[in-house]
């Protein structure tokens, strides 16, 4: 199966300051690899998503790289803000037999913007 | 976007009761779902994949038996926790795959979640 790391655990940063988390896979055949940003007992939302075929895609202050020959991909939020404070996790897509398709979450980063 | 509506929010059980969990697929036809686990300052771990109209497939390690997951149409699935105990006690969300649109073909949208606690 994938196996996804991500890092760091934490992560504080002072407001206007950049922050960057980073993931590893495992599986070469994964092909989607999106973001989510979860506050305090709430659902997952997803901020930036990046198929396989695409390097770099950017929305704004949020940024996702990928690196398929080293198998990892970044989040980048440039300029940060007090309400960027949430745990962010990375998510990979793998086939999983039987014409299924599933993520595999990273950890998670708890991120924490100082005013 | 695609909205995936889920029941109750909360619920507190007895231990050794039943809970249903629904989660709704709005304006939009879901085939499989995802149903995931999440204790408090973790990740969400996959739980199982629910399939309209056949078995759902349950990542090692879960009870089928005691995690019953129903898919009977295509905007509704449901997940049953059976004689709860304590140690059942999580943060059950569920969520669906986007139906693929001309700038998008993936995507997947969560429920709301369930903050089950059993006493």
């Amino acid at each position: 199966g994938e196996n996804v790391e991500q890092h760091p655990s934490t992560l504080s940063v002072q407001e206007g300051d950049s922050a960057v988390i980073k993931c590893t896979y495992s599986d070469s055949a994964s092909n989607y690899f999106p973001w989510y940003k979860q506050e305090l007992g709430k659902r997952p939302q997803l901020i930036i998503d990046i198929r396989s075929n695409v390097g770099e895609k950017k929305d704004q202050r949020i940024a996702v790289t990928l690196n398929k020959t080293a198998k990892h991909f970044s989040l980048h939020i440039t300029e940060t803000q007090p309400e960027d404070s949430a745990v962010y996790f990375c998510a990979v897509r793998l086939y999983s037999g039987a014409g299924s398709y599933q993520l595999t979450f990273g950890k998670g980063t708890k991120l924490s913007v100082i005013p | 976007g695609a909205v995936v509506s889920q029941h109750p929010s909360r619920v507190i059980c007895k231990s050794g009761t039943s809970v249903k969990i629904e989660c709704r697929s709005l304006d939009f036809q879901a085939t499989t779902m995802f149903w995931y686990r999440q204790f408090p300052k973790q990740s969400l771990m996959l739980m199982a994949t629910s399939n309209e109209g056949s078995k759902a497939t349950y990542e090692q390690g879960v009870e089928k038996d005691k995690f019953l997951i129903n898919h009977a149409s295509l905007t509704l699935s449901t997940l049953t926790v059976t004689s709860a105990h304590p140690e059942d006690s999580s943060f059950y969300i569920c969520s669906a795959r986007d139906p693929p649109t001309d700038r998008k073909v993936y995507g997947y949208t969560f429920g709301s979640g369930t903050r089950l606690t059993v006493v």
